[in-house]
């Protein structure tokens, strides 16, 4: 899993409680990635990061935060868990957008 | 918007038979297409990759096909094997993209 530590591992949340979901790499890679995967819809890009301090939106951003204060640890939050954020959220990291990714083993996030 | 269109959702292959799985891509800045392998549980594991400037890569059982004025690529598994049972995601992205852009995936079901 090229170094990549999720935690944690399984959540179960209540509707419009906070959560944090964490990502640690040591792999010194500067891109990284939130995806959440959900039945019929494949995995979906929630932010990215391309380096310190410096973030960008995905394709289903809404509801989701982020954060990058070092290398190795990129953080997920979501400011108000809804029953539509139930999902299995992977980390991802790589060296760049044209040479691939390498994935966490995921948190799977229950919403109640 | 789905930039990248996979099929079928789900395959079943005898055992030694050949498992082929197909994508399709619109955006012509695309410049690398890999395969993600991945089992109940684990994260998306890379499998195999491709960059449009050659029609084919082989790596042991697992053939990528690359069909640039189709704009089409697609896996081949030769010989397959219960082990290969999985989900597979075809992908693609560019150097000034974003992140990877997923496929929604094909379940793959070998019998013996």
């Amino acid at each position: 899993d090229a170094g990549i530590t999720q935690s944690p591992r399984h959540k179960v949340t209540e509707t419009g409680t906070p959560v944090t979901l964490r990502c640690h790499q040591t792999e010194n890679h500067r891109y990284m990635y939130w995806y959440r995967q959900d039945p019929g819809h494949g995995l979906r890009l929630i932010h990215y990061s391309y380096g310190v301090k410096d973030t960008d939106k995905g394709e289903v951003s809404d509801g989701y935060s982020v954060s990058r204060s070092k290398t190795e640890d990129f953080l997920l939050t979501l400011e108000s868990a809804t029953s539509s954020q139930t999902s299995v959220y992977f980390c991802a990291t790589g060296m760049g957008t044209s040479l691939g990714a390498f994935f966490g083993q995921g948190t799977r996030l229950t919403v109640v | 918007q789905q930039q990248v269109k996979q099929s079928p959702q789900s395959l079943i292959v005898q055992k030694g038979g050949i498992s082929i799985i197909n994508c399709a891509y619109e955006n012509t800045a695309f410049d690398y297409f890999p395969w993600y392998q991945q089992f109940p549980g684990k994260g998306p594991a890379l499998l195999i990759a491709i960059r449009p400037d050659v029609s084919e890569k082989k790596e042991g059982r697992f053939t990528i096909s690359f069909n640039k004025s189709a704009k089409q690529f697609s896996l081949h598994i030769m010989d397959s094997q219960p082990g290969d049972s999985a989900t597979y995601f075809c992908a693609a992205s560019n150097q000034a993209g974003t992140a990877l852009i997923f496929g929604k995936g094909t379940t793959l079901s070998v019998s013996s």
